[in-house]
């Protein structure tokens, strides 16, 4: 089966810039997570979607991002205006549905550089 | 809430020598506990997990880990390092019903030849 897709694989941009990610899970997963990866630590869940919907959003700084899943599938994350902080990698993942041993499966995710 | 411990941020390790990572969770309740790898500018693959049953699990390329519950302790061996195993290993908790992650802070292994 094909993996989750993630693009792009890297971006820099200048503070106060916007910029969007975008992944595509794998087919029939109805949960899909985006986790930041800061440098030097592991993962940190920022947004968990169950088919279309927000599960938990709660590590989510709302005031400069955005997340959305259309129609249960594809997911965008964006940053306006994003800061130097930011920087990290943005990984997506997918799972077939929560509650379940199955486990996650990982976009290669995308490098966000600010400068 | 559940979160995990990981020690010593990197690792060496001899090739041919024990690679023994070490993992402490907390959970409220009984959890789904896993160990990922991940190489450079790669997502995390994972190595092995344990859910229910043995508490001894057998992972990808040679890994093994066990689910101690007294000790709260679920360590990642290897019996023998390869060169291929310099990577960065992360242990992650889950609960059993959201199925949200929370990760350690990560191990940088490296071998030495």
């Amino acid at each position: 089966e094909a993996g989750v897709a993630q693009s792009p694989r890297y971006k820099i941009i200048e503070k106060r810039q916007s910029v969007a990610f975008w992944c595509n899970p794998i087919s029939g997963h109805a949960t899909l997570y985006w986790y930041q990866q800061i440098l030097g630590q592991g993962p940190k869940l920022l947004i968990q979607f169950q088919n279309n919907g927000v599960v938990d959003d709660s590590q989510l700084p709302k005031d400069r991002f955005s997340a959305e899943r259309l129609k249960g599938v594809d997911s965008t994350l964006k940053i306006q205006p994003a800061k130097l902080e930011d920087s990290a990698v943005y990984l997506c993942a997918s799972s077939l549905y929560m509650g379940t041993d199955y486990g996650y499966t990982f976009g290669s995710g995308t490098r966000l550089t600010v400068v | 809430a559940q979160s995990v411990t990981q020690l010593g941020s990197h690792v060496s390790v001899s090739e041919g020598a024990l690679v023994l990572l070490r993992c402490n969770y907390s959970s409220s309740v009984p959890p789904y506990l896993f160990w990922y790898v991940q190489y450079p500018n790669q997502g995390l693959q994972l190595l092995l997990k344990y859910t229910t049953g043995a508490t001894l699990v057998k992972g990808i390329n040679g890994f093994e880990a066990e689910f101690k519950k007294s000790e709260t302790s679920f360590h990642l061996t290897k019996p023998s390092a390869h060169m291929s195993d310099a990577a960065e290993y992360f242990c992650a908790v889950s609960d059993r019903k959201n199925n949200r992650l929370a990760f350690g802070k990560g191990n940088q292994v490296v071998v030495i030849p």
